[in-house]
């Protein structure tokens, strides 16, 4: 069962501002949104989670609708190293509630 | 902090031969370990959950005797692939849980190519 719809693939030019929507309209009241990313070859990396509340780290800003059924993803300054697939999931956070991974949003940065 | 090892990070084997693929949570004490396998263009499949000191929940669809789960100690959980074929060539990923956080940290990955 499909969580989360997100695009099959953005592009986005170097230096500028990545947005990556997620859709998560069945999201349950204690379910987190969660964003991982996979680089080419590579295991997964945690970007940023959140509840209701717009999110930001070193990574990423992470900006939570008020109906919680979507959310975007921020990088504010795209890099080439930011090429990657991105990974939007829902899961409780506490519990033994599997994370299930979609095809993602395959972003690239362009030069 | 939150490091996940895999071991080897490629390997290469023939047909009908077994390997073994280890993971490990370098700075922290894991009680839950997923495997996750991920064949070309497509996205990671979880395989099977692994509690410290107890038999692996594996998913529908998972040869659990070929795909044998260990997870002897908090800090390493072992996945090896009994008599490999060629269709089991594949990116094979474990995350590791600490405590009832449901966060994952993930490894490196481990590509497996069966000739």
């Amino acid at each position: 069962d499909a969580k989360t719809t997100q695009p099959t693939s953005m592009d986005c030019a170097e230096g500028r501002a990545a947005n990556l929507p997620c859709n998560h309209s069945t999201i349950s009241g204690n379910e987190y949104v969660y964003w991982y990313r996979q680089i080419h070859s590579q295991g997964p990396q945690y970007i940023i989670h959140g509840l209701k509340n717009n999110e930001t780290n070193e990574m990423a800003s992470l900006i939570i609708t008020e109906d919680r059924k979507s959310s975007t993803l921020i990088l504010p300054h795209a890099t080439l190293r930011d090429t990657a697939v991105y990974y939007c999931i829902v899961s409780v956070r506490f519990g033994n509630e599997k994370l299930t991974f979609g095809t993602g949003t395959r972003l690239t940065i362009i030069p | 902090g939150a490091v996940v090892s895999q071991h080897p990070s490629w390997v290469i084997c023939k047909s009908g031969t077994s390997v073994k693929i280890e993971c490990r949570s370098l700075d922290f004490q894991a009680t839950t370990m997923f495997w996750y396998r991920q064949f070309p263009k497509q996205s990671l499949m979880l395989m099977a959950t692994s509690n410290e000191g107890s038999k692996a929940t594996y998913e529908q669809g998972v040869e659990k005797d070929k795909f044998l789960i260990n997870h002897a100690s908090l800090t390493l959980s072992t996945l090896t692939v009994t008599s490999a074929h060629p269709e089991d060539s594949s990116f094979y990923i474990c995350s590791a849980r600490a405590g009832g956080n449901n966060e994952q940290f993930f490894g490196p990955g481990t590509r497996l190519t069966v000739l």
